[in-house]
């Protein structure tokens, strides 16, 4: 059965750079055609997709946050990272990692993680 | 970016209760609809794709329908284990967007 786990720290401070990883098991991070995405949920607000990407390092962001954006793929550890430059207090929220299905051009998330919030403050 | 806009934002209902939930989009969309499940601590949980297919392993009480702008996520009989939040996702185009959620409290 896939599953996600979502790791990082848990405070950044205002300006620096929040980084996260999420752990593929049971099942390859390349071995099949998927993306692998990130959502965030800021508290008591809705959920916002930040990204995707594939195992061969193609990316797609939300043009909201693409100027701070990075994710990447490490294959050799069944892990793809997110990383937030110049952080503010707007970041603070639960950070979720899913997996990204686009059969037939539907889009959707499944399975997820089961978040990590990240506090942004000093 | 297109909106998505559910209501009600919480309800509450007995066990046994219909549950009816509201997703509008900003846009047309045709079928290109999702629908999550969240409970609190838990990971959310793919429940409905391209607006009625219902996702491996949920329940037949569970459904959905619409096209274009108009969705419904129906509960026919709810059960203890239904107590959730629930989000509406599109995904007709990039940047997905998710509805702000309705929470379905006990009554």
């Amino acid at each position: 059965q896939l599953q996600l786990q979502e790791s990082g720290p848990g405070l950044v401070k205002p300006s620096e750079t929040l980084s996260l990883a999420c752990t593929v098991s049971g099942d390859s991070i390349r071995s099949s055609s998927y993306f692998w995405g990130w959502i965030r949920q800021p508290p008591g607000k809705g959920l916002e997709w930040i990204g995707s990407i594939f195992y061969s390092g193609i990316t797609y962001y939300n043009p909201s946050l693409k100027s701070r954006v990075t994710m990447s793929v490490d294959t050799s550890r069944n892990q793809f990272s997110l990383k937030l430059n110049s952080v503010t207090a707007a970041d603070t929220a639960v950070y979720f990692c899913a997996r990204h299905l686009t059969a037939a051009g539907y889009n959707c998330f499944d399975p997820w993680g089961q978040g990590t919030l990240v506090t942004v403050s000093s | 970016d297109i909106q998505m806009t559910q209501s009600p934002s919480s309800l509450s209902a007995s066990v046994g209760d219909r549950v009816t939930i509201t997703c509008r989009a900003s846009q047309s969309i045709s079928t290109y609809l999702n629908w999550y499940q969240h409970k609190p601590g838990e990971a959310p949980k793919l429940l409905i794709f391209a607006a009625s297919s219902l996702q491996s392993g949920v329940p037949s009480r569970l459904s959905g329908s619409g096209s274009g702008t108009d969705f419904t996520l129906t509960i026919s009989s709810l059960q203890l284990e239904d107590f959730a939040t629930y989000y509406c996702q599109q995904s007709y185009s990039s940047p997905w967007t998710f509805g702000q959620g309705t929470k379905v409290e006990i009554k």
